[in-house]
């Protein structure tokens, strides 16, 4: 049971450069996020999801993408990496109400990005 | 507005000496409190939520309504407890997002 994967773990990309981080869970959970975590600033929610379809933007959701065709795969695109999008970025899971939930968030180990 | 505060960046303590971790939250509605920790190099990862009332490596939280706070406490420190801590509020209804405080490093000394 591999939990959240994320890809890559680091990645360097220049001004203006597209990428796609890559998120994917095989706890079957409907709810999916991702947050990105700046020094002294917490963990900001960028973009979430309650289900293969759905997603909806977060507090700082700007200069993002994301989609969920399918239930396991969450992936956030960046079109026109700025340094300001500089970051750890976090892709996290929870079951649905209704499935075993203790509103514990599983996280991913993180992917750290550089732009430049 | 929903927040969650955690006035200190840093707390340096020696092992052996208590420690008290701050956070406070601002929620209108009925709070679901967390402490995520994340170790060196590791995962961010749950602690402890305050539903379950459980000791979790000899921490605590307790959550105090009138006060609004959730403080994460241990009577006596070790240097394993060195890592990142953030408090948490689960906003209820439909999407279960959570919110983070800025966090917490505590460093523990030898």
């Amino acid at each position: 049971n591999a939990g959240v994967t994320q890809t890559p773990k680091f990645r360097i990309l220049k001004i203006g450069q597209s990428m796609t981080l890559q998120c994917t869970q095989d706890m079957n959970h409907n709810y999916m996020y991702w947050y990105r975590q700046d020094p002294g600033m917490g963990l900001k929610l960028i973009y979430y999801s309650v289900g293969a379809g759905i997603t909806d933007k977060g507090e700082v959701p700007n200069g993002y993408n994301v989609s969920r065709s399918t239930t396991e795969d969450f992936p956030l695109r960046l079109e026109l990496a700025a340094p300001s999008q500089t970051s750890v970025y976090f892709c996290a899971s929870r079951p649905t109400p209704g499935q075993v939930d203790t509103g514990e968030l599983f996280f991913g180990e993180g992917s750290r990005l550089t732009v430049l | 507005a929903q927040r969650v505060t955690q006035p200190e960046k840093l707390l340096s303590v020696f092992k052996g000496a208590p420690v008290e971790l701050k956070c406070n939250y601002s929620y209108s509605g009925s709070p679901e409190l967390f402490w995520y920790v994340q170790y060196s190099r590791q995962r961010l990862q749950l602690l402890l939520r305050h539903i379950s009332r459980e000791s979790i490596k000899g921490f605590t939280a307790d959550l105090n309504k009138g006060e609004t706070s959730f403080h994460l406490k241990k009577p006596f420190a070790q240097e394993e407890d060195s890592a990142m801590y953030y408090c948490a509020l689960s906003q209820s209804g439909a999407t279960n997002k959570l919110i983070f405080g800025t966090g917490t490093l505590l460093a523990v000394q030898p």
